[in-house]
């Protein structure tokens, strides 16, 4: 089945330091992929998504690219802030004929910014 | 705020005790997912509905768990006889896609409500 395996956290950076969180999937075909953060107390939002190989999403300075050679989704930014702090969960939806968008999630990755 | 709500936000019973939660997806929404997080995890689909046909079920969702959607619009969530392993978050979201049928090949992209906290004591 679907699956989608993460860095495991927490990650500690220092404000204005370099992020990257790995995520690899496997799935049948070629899913949509989407990267999650939920903030503390806060429900899931939709950080960025990508729906073809090679496609790059972005939003608020992360990025991630669709990479269906190595079926990796790494989400990135230059220079993190305090108030990136949050779990970040990376997901892929399959794109079967006959099958729901329904999403697959990582465990979930804890980012800790620290002044 | 147009954005997916989920009532109640917690929930505290005793085991034995049923439990229902209500989600209201964001308006033109026809889609309409639940899913459940426990701690220290990602969540984990457990149904689907298009308009108020329910077409998937995970087999996550034991014979206690009964899900509807009676016009299209609000779901609940209700869990019979609860138990202690039944203590998660329920997580509800809701998309938009065109097409009446989920033949069709794609993927839509979902908007998560709050949730509800249910501790089952």
């Amino acid at each position: 089945g679907d699956s989608v395996t993460q860095m495991e956290g927490p990650v500690t950076l220092s404000e204005e330091a370099f992020l990257t969180i790995n995520c690899t999937y496997t799935a049948t075909g070629y899913p949509s992929l989407f990267w999650y953060v939920q903030y503390p107390g806060e429900g899931l939002q939709l950080l960025l998504k990508a729906t073809k190989a090679d496609d790059k999403g972005s939003n608020k300075g992360f990025e991630a690219t669709y990479r269906k050679e190595t079926t990796s989704f790494h989400l990135e930014k230059g220079s993190v802030q305090v108030s990136d702090s949050a779990v970040y969960f990376c997901a892929l939806s399959p794109r079967r004929a006959g099958t729901a968008s329904k999403l697959t999630f990582g465990t979930g990755t804890r980012l800790q910014v620290t002044l | 705020d147009t954005g997916v709500s989920q009532n109640p936000r917690h929930k505290i019973t005793k085991r034995g005790q049923n439990v229902t939660f209500r989600c209201d997806p964001i308006s033109e929404h026809n889609r309409l997912y639940w899913y459940r997080q426990t701690l220290g995890q990602g969540p984990e689909f457990l149904t689907y509905f298009q308009n108020e046909a329910q077409l998937e079920k995970s087999r996550l969702l034991s014979d206690r768990f009964s899900a509807e959607r009676p016009k299209g619009s609000f779901s609940t969530l209700e869990i019979q006889r609860t138990e202690q392993g039944d203590s998660a978050m329920y997580l509800c979201a809701s998309s938009f896609r065109q097409g009446s049928s989920q033949g069709l090949a794609g993927t839509d992209t979902q908007y998560f409500g709050p949730g509800t906290r249910l501790t089952v004591l």
